[in-house]
């Protein structure tokens, strides 16, 4: 059975430091891996798609790493700002199809 | 495109009463996701559909709920009767197809259960 665990739970950094938010699954026969932004009381807003065949993804100033053989992926923030402050959700897809989820990482950055 | 779209977005209810959520997924998209989250279990996947046919609804915690679609553009959830532990954000998405593709979510519905 396919499980995801982030790590850590939760975050606080202050504005402009570099952050790395870990994500691991047990199971590396996967489609893909997505990250999601949540902010509260909203939806999941997507961030990066990596598919199974690519190592990373970038966008601004997020990057994210995929390594299969391992089971693990990490989401780069670059010189975080306040309005980063939200919960980041990875979900990895499996040969079923259907995204599972980590619990989140809660970050905050402060002013 | 508006996006995956979801009514209500708050339902309050009193327990024993039927709940009807709904979703319409990106047009042209073919798979379709009901997840729900708590603060206690997270996001959960109740069921999900490809081409309109239910694939797995293992995640459907019981005889209560129930899910259909039918047609490409409309599905709803049911939950009857409903009871307070239902209480929860019920989310709604949708890819292109099932496996390597993004999935977008709607901005769920917040249901609560006196």
């Amino acid at each position: 059975k396919q499980e995801v665990t982030q790590i850590p739970a939760a975050l606080s950094v202050p504005e402009g430091e570099n952050l790395v938010l870990n994500c691991s699954f047990t199971d590396s026969a996967i489609y893909n891996l997505q990250w999601f932004r949540q902010d509260p009381g909203k939806g999941l807003t997507s961030l990066l798609l990596i598919q199974s065949s690519q190592r990373e993804q970038t966008s601004g100033r997020l990057n994210a790493s995929l390594d299969k053989s391992s089971g693990r992926s990490t989401l780069y923030i670059a010189a975080s700002q306040p309005g980063d402050s939200a919960t980041y959700l990875c979900a990895v897809v499996p040969h079923t199809g259907k995204l599972i989820f980590g619990q989140g990482t809660t970050l905050q950055v402060k002013p | 495109d508006a996006g995956v779209i979801q009514s209500p977005r708050h339902e309050v209810t009193e327990m024993g009463q039927e709940v009807t959520l709904r979703c319409k997924p990106i047009s042209g998209h073919n798979s379709l996701f009901w997840y729900r989250q708590t603060m206690m279990r997270g996001l959960e996947l109740l069921i999900y559909f490809n081409n309109n046919v239910p694939i797995d609804d293992s995640g459907m915690p019981e005889d209560r709920f129930s899910a259909k679609m039918p047609n490409a553009s409309f599905s709803t959830l049911k939950i009857q009767p409903s009871e307070p532990r239902d209480s929860a954000v019920y989310f709604c998405a949708s890819t292109p197809n099932s496996g390597n593709t993004e999935a977008f979510f709607g901005q769920g519905t917040r249901l609560t259960v006196v």
